[in-house]
């Protein structure tokens, strides 16, 4: 058990829809990342919030958003769902460390299973 | 695009055998991380490598960071039945951003 914690495990919608996945952080861990993993692919790198603020995008399609609350939980929120927004999603946390620095090792979750038909 | 590749993309091997996987980029690393996702589960952290030509072991399992800052090697010794999964390794960019690439993975399966 990695501390990190998302729901729900899994979630099924229809194109068009709105969905929001929710991440919880290790306790104490300042950095929350998302990624998309589709099926038989790598880990494709989303977005990352450190403290509650955007830190760094990836490859996130405009439909997409997300924020980290005071609280330092995230969510990610998926909007006019396509049949290719099928995959895992995976929310992962770190300690967050002064910008710069080389070490920040991440910690994922047991990911979101999305399906959209 | 920036990419890291693994080699092998899959590989099946005999109970107890000893396993070598690789990782190349086209840039230089200074954090190389090695994780294991089981199916249907998050990818898990094997082994952090810090500095270049660091050798670090996690009981069965040794990474080592590539002198050039280019690569990576993992390797697993006497394999049993549960180290089935695939394996990534990862890094960060080296522009100040914490934004992790992913290799392309290894499928390990064992045959007991």
């Amino acid at each position: 058990d990695s501390g990190v914690t998302q729901t729900p495990k899994h979630l099924i919608t229809a194109t068009g829809q709105r969905v929001t996945l929710r991440c919880s952080p290790r306790s104490g861990d300042l950095s929350v990342y998302w990624y998309q993993q589709s099926l038989d692919q790598g880990l494709q790198f989303l977005i990352q919030y450190y403290n509650g603020e955007e830190r760094a995008k990836g490859n996130i399609l405009e439909r997409f958003s997300a924020q980290q609350f005071p609280d330092l939980h995230s969510e990610l929120n998926l909007s006019s769902l396509e049949l290719g927004d099928s995959a895992l999603y995976f929310c992962a946390s770190s300690p967050g460390v002064q910008w710069g620095a080389s070490t920040d090792t991440q910690y994922f979750g047991p990911g979101t299973r999305l399906t959209v038909l | 695009g920036q990419q890291l590749n693994q080699s092998p993309q899959s590989m099946f091997i005999q109970e107890g055998e000893d396993v070598s996987m690789n990782c190349t980029s086209s840039s230089i690393f200074n954090t190389w991380l090695w994780y294991k996702q089981d199916p249907g589960e998050g990818p898990v952290l094997l082994i952090a490598l810090y500095k270049a030509g660091e050798l670090t072991s996690n009981g069965r399992l040794t990474a080592q960071f590539g002198i050039t800052r280019k690569d990576s090697f993992l390797n697993i010794s006497a394999s049993i039945p549960s180290d089935v999964g695939i394996y990534f390794c990862a890094g960060p960019l080296t522009s100040g951003t914490y934004k992790y690439i992913f290799g392309t993975g290894t499928r390990l399966k064992v045959l007991a």
